[in-house]
Formats: structure tokens, sequence, C-alpha cells
């Protein structure tokens, strides 16, 4: 049972090129996230996917896309890197909106950045 | 809009010291959770509160709700080196605070 898993680990673009991180979650949740963590921010949501099906923007998505492949995968799109994307991203999921628990199960991390 | 805002931002305490974050909300929140990341990690869920005053503990944290569920307290008694890392309130279910960084000298 591997949790939440992010791929690459570290990633270093030149701006301009494009990019998708990958996350996978084996544990049979309903929604995942995408927020990045930047010095001084904490962490904000860049989409969110409540359901399998379904994807909604969260407080910064500009310059961003995903997609909700299957019930265990949900990617995030740069396609055109800019430095201001310099940052570490992390993929999040839990059980379904519907359960009073909110807890969230955060992947490792993908520590990006844009020359 | 919703805001969750922490203070302090960092608090660096002597071993044995304890140690209070503080969040609060704009508005009242449904329930509030809070999490730890260790420098370089990611964040670990630690506990939810739900209910208006509630009082949770875990070992040496204790975690508040306030009365009016507009604010929460996370209080470590006698802090140990392996309480560093960065403590994250959450409410909204997915806005979280910027997070109380706790530095720890042995």
């Amino acid at each position: 049972n591997a949790g939440v898993t992010q791929t690459p680990k570290f990633q270093v673009l030149k701006t301009g090129q494009s990019m998708t991180l990958q996350c996978a979650q084996d544990m049979n949740h309903n929604s995942m996230y995408w927020y990045r963590q930047d010095p001084g921010m904490g962490l904000r949501l860049i989409y969110y996917s409540a359901s399998e099906g379904t994807t909604d923007k969260g407080e910064v998505p500009n310059g961003y896309n995903v997609s909700r492949l299957n019930k265990r995968e949900f990617s995030l799109r740069l396609e055109s890197a800019a430095p201001s994307q310099t940052s570490v991203y992390f993929c999040a999921s839990s059980e379904s909106p519907s359960i009073s628990s909110y807890e969230q199960y955060f992947g490792p991390g993908t520590r990006l950045t844009v020359t | 809009g919703q805001q969750v805002m922490q203070i302090p931002q960092y608090q660096h305490v002597q071993e044995g010291e304890d140690f209070t974050t503080y969040c609060n909300s704009s508005t009242t929140l449904s329930n509030i959770q809070w999490y730890k990341q260790r420098p370089g990690g990611h964040p670990v869920f630690l506990i939810q509160l739900v209910k208006s005053g509630e009082v949770k503990k875990q070992k040496r944290l204790t975690f508040q709700f306030g009365e009016a569920k507009k604010n929460s307290s996370l209080h470590i008694t006698a802090t140990q080196t392996t309480d560093v890392g960065t403590y994250f309130c959450g409410g909204f279910k997915t806005i979280f605070g910027a997070g109380t960084r706790l530095f720890v000298k042995a």
C-alpha cells in the first residue's frame, strides 16, 4: 500500500517548455487535489477532482491543466512553463466529499524549477 | 473570500519549552484540520476538530476549537527536537494557513 505517489521527484525546465506531473493513489479515494507550496505562502489549491470524471479550478489555476485519467490517477500539466511556476507541487487525495472526515493524504511532492 | 490566518510565522524555542500556534478564520468553519510537515517532507494529517469548544489531545499535543468555530490552536507541551517542522491548519477543506515553522534548540 504505497498511498499517494508522485513522479518525478525533481524537475528543471526552461521557460516555455511543457511537462506533466503524475499522481496516483491506491486508497480507492474519490477526491484528488493538486497544490503548490511556496515559501511563506502555505499550500494553495491549483485544481481538484471531487470524483472520477470531474475537475474544478482552485485558487491558482492559471497556467495549468489537469486530467483525472481514472479513479487512481490525476495529472497536472504545465503547457508553457514560466519562472513563476517554480515551486513544490503536492498531490493529495481524500475520501468522498460526502464523508465528514476531510483528512487528506499527501504525496512526497515534486520540486520544479523553471529557468 | 474565505481565508485562514495563522500566527506566528516562526517560533524558536529551547527544548523543553512549550509552543502554541493559532489559526483564525474570517468566517465560521464547519471543521478544522491540523497537519505537520517535517523539513523537506510532505504534510501529514494530525487531527480534525468538528465541535464548538472541542479539545483533543495526542500525547504532548493539545488541539482546541473555539466556541465560535472561527479559531483554533495547537499547543505542544515540553517540546522535543522531533517536533521540528511546520504546522498547518486547514479549513473549508482546501484552504490552509501559511503555517508556523517551529525550531527547537537542544
